[in-house]
């Protein structure tokens, strides 16, 4: 019940192209949802984060699209550039946050 | 000024020994954490503080031992090391629970050998 599973463990995309990455829980008390992106060597940063009572958020070319009945919600990069190879984390939270199993992305140029 | 700084960065030590990691954060939050990453890169939360009062112990070995002197540092002091102790430890805080935006140390990785 308490984990969050993330898919696809790694994700190669080409310069320009948009890069999904999915999430999905379980529990339903889980009322905060982050994305974190991580560099080598760095601590994770928070990317963007939504809350169950909107189905989308965007910032910029980030998006997370949220869907409560199916308990899932996603990360897209649109216009994907070299910049964004990193690791990304989904989260998930209530009095804690519980993290998914990370994608590695590689934006190739 | 970095927002949440940990020491060390690096940490190399052989079984047995006791180590201690040291966080500190200016961003004035009253609630911080401890994560361990494993080689995997799974993030799992080991302990959180708010305003020095323990609120979160997760399943973790009692050699791991935190200890918050006040709201803006909280140390992490472990006893007698495994190797599968070795693990990237992350420090964060963020401003009231876990709710909300966590700001994350640049984390210290700890080989013991």
């Amino acid at each position: 019940q308490q984990q969050v599973k993330q898919s696809p463990q790694s994700l190669i995309v080409q310069k320009g192209g948009i890069s999904i990455i999915n999430c999905a829980y379980e529990n339903t008390a889980f009322d905060y949802f982050p994305w974190y992106q991580q560099f080598p060597g760095k601590g994770p940063a928070l990317l963007i984060a939504i809350r169950p009572d909107v189905s989308e958020k965007k910032e910029g070319r980030f998006t997370i699209s949220f869907n409560k009945s199916a308990k899932q919600f996603s990360l897209h990069i649109m216009d994907s550039q070299p910049g964004d190879s990193a690791t990304y984390f989904c989260a998930a939270g209530f009095q804690k946050l519980v993290f998914g199993t990370g994608t590695r992305l590689l934006v190739s140029p | 000024d970095t927002a949440v700084s940990q020491t060390p960065k690096y940490l190399v030590t052989q079984m047995g020994n006791d180590k201690s990691i040291k966080c500190e954060q200016n961003l004035g939050h009253d609630t911080m954490y401890w994560y361990k990453q494993d080689s995997k890169k799974f993030l799992k939360i080991m302990f959180s503080y708010n305003n020095k009062e323990l609120i979160i112990n997760e399943t973790v070995p009692n050699r791991f031992s935190p200890k918050s002197p006040d709201k803006a540092h909280l140390n992490l002091h472990i006893n007698s090391l495994e190797l599968g102790d070795s693990a990237v430890y992350f420090c964060a805080s963020s401003p009231w629970t876990l709710n909300t935006e966590a700001f994350f140390g640049q984390g210290t990785r700890l080989t013991v050998v």
